[in-house]
């Protein structure tokens, strides 16, 4: 029992370029999230999923874009990445209200 | 409508108490208690519902004071084990996910 896995663990990008983070929880939770981590600014909803084959955007969707592609993955897309992306990446699943977390992916962006 | 966490920093000896308190302006369905250590992912300690009712296992408890919009996490007889950053986490309504903000977090240090 793994719980949430995150690849990669570390990426470093140049400026316009893109990718994509995976995540898959095997613990059969309904519900998945991606947050980002900024020093001294807490953890930021980016989009979360209720549900297989729904999505909806967070505190700050601006410059992602995710897809839930079955109940155990959510992945989250940087289509031109930029400078102030450039942060830790977490994504968490649940069945109801405990959150999950994975262990994190480290972006920088230059 | 990020909740406010007070303080933002504090540093214990080991055996001393600590409260760290979360406050919003909107009306809040819950809150969410977390910890993160650092390099680590966070960990969920606890959850309280709208009602009132404190929760607690060993030594770390939650209230939830409905009328003041606010939570206390009281850690008591600290141990070097507690240190890390605690976060806060709110939620308006019952569909969760939707209106779920996590605090800017209070850094907690336990000195032996």
């Amino acid at each position: 029992n793994a719980g949430v896995t995150q690849t990669p663990k570390f990426q470093v990008l140049k400026t316009g370029q893109s990718m994509t983070l995976q995540c898959a929880q095997d613990m059969n939770h309904n519900s998945m999230y991606w947050y980002r981590q900024d020093p001294g600014m807490g953890l930021r909803l980016i989009y979360y999923s209720a549900s297989e084959g729904t999505t909806d955007k967070g505190e700050v969707p601006n410059g992602y874009n995710v897809s839930r592609l079955n109940k155990r993955e959510f992945s989250l897309r940087l289509e031109s990445a930029a400078p102030s992306q450039t942060s830790v990446y977490f994504c968490a699943s649940s069945a109801y209200h405990e959150q999950y977390f994975g262990p994190g992916t480290r972006l920088t962006v230059t | 409508q990020q909740p406010v966490q007070s303080p933002q920093a504090v540093i214990l000896r080991e055996g001393e108490d600590a409260v760290i308190n979360c406050s919003s302006s909107k009306a809040l369905y819950s809150v969410h208690w977390y910890r993160q250590k650092h390099g680590e992912a966070p960990v969920f300690l606890m959850i309280l519902l709208k009602g009132g009712e404190q929760k607690g296992h060993d030594k770390i408890s939650a209230s939830f004071n409905e009328k003041k919009q606010q939570s206390s996490l009281y850690l008591t007889a600290s141990q070097l084990s507690y240190s890390g950053t605690y976060f806060c986490g709110t939620e308006l309504g019952s569909h969760y996910g939707q209106n779920f903000v996590f605090g800017p977090g209070t850094r907690l240090s336990v000195l032996p």
